[in-house]
């Protein structure tokens, strides 16, 4: 989508390295996601940020930590992947948590445990 | 979050208008009905969302029953393109997050 980018968009890793993926916005939205997406449980919000430093977790945050120092870059890293961790990651923006604020989602990385 | 209700899957015909309904018989009143679908292996798109009257756009027409307790997404005239996984999803602001169910496969058939 126009105004959110992910990189990279596919990645295949081993089991036990760290991995960090990183989402780009040109919006300036306050807020942004981090969710999975895998066969069975469709998408499950990992970790989300309501502003520089600021981040909570989400409903499967165990082995995932995020860092956001800069309004437009929001980082998801595994400290050490594991094969359970293969799935689609997906990131999204929102100017704010409002109940009529939706979500832009960016295109998606692959991301293959080995 | 209210839960929502939708059919696993549906097919429509190409060119005719496809109607996509949601159950949301808890929803509470400050909750907005939102609809995003998602093409195979490509992120989330939104639709459109409305808290009480019905709501248009050049994607979809969203009607929502005058007790809020369901809500049809209607695209007006299905394209092969339209193939994907609809999902309708009701919430509120402040902590709760966007929380997606299993959707509805629509499959637009020529």
């Amino acid at each position: 989508d126009a105004g959110i980018t992910q990189s990279p968009r596919h990645k295949v890793t081993e089991t036990g390295t760290p991995v960090t993926l990183r989402c780009h916005q040109t919006e300036n939205h306050r807020y942004m996601y981090w969710y999975r997406q895998d066969p069975g449980h469709g998408l499950r919000l990992i970790h989300y940020s309501y502003g520089v430093k600021d981040t909570d977790k989400g409903e499967v945050s165990d082995g995932y930590s995020v860092s956001r120092s800069k309004t437009e870059d929001f980082l998801l890293t595994l400290e050490s992947a594991t094969s359970s961790q293969t799935s689609v990651y997906f990131c999204a923006i929102s100017e704010g948590d409002r109940a009529n604020y939706g979500y832009t989602f960016g295109s998606g990385t692959r991301l293959t445990v080995v | 979050d209210a839960k929502t209700t939708q059919p696993p899957s549906m097919d429509c015909a190409e060119g005719r208008a496809a109607n996509l309904p949601c159950n949301h018989s808890t929803i509470s009143g400050n909750e907005y009905v939102y609809w995003y679908r998602q093409i195979h292996s490509q992120g989330p798109q939104y639709i459109i969302h409305g808290l009480k009257n019905n709501e248009t756009n050049e994607m979809a027409s969203l009607i929502i029953t005058e007790d809020r307790k369901s809500s049809t997404l209607i695209l007006p005239h299905a394209t092969l393109r339209d193939t994907a996984v609809y999902y309708c999803i009701v919430r509120v602001g402040g902590n709760n997050r966007l929380a997606f169910g299993k959707g509805n496969q629509v499959v637009v058939i020529p």
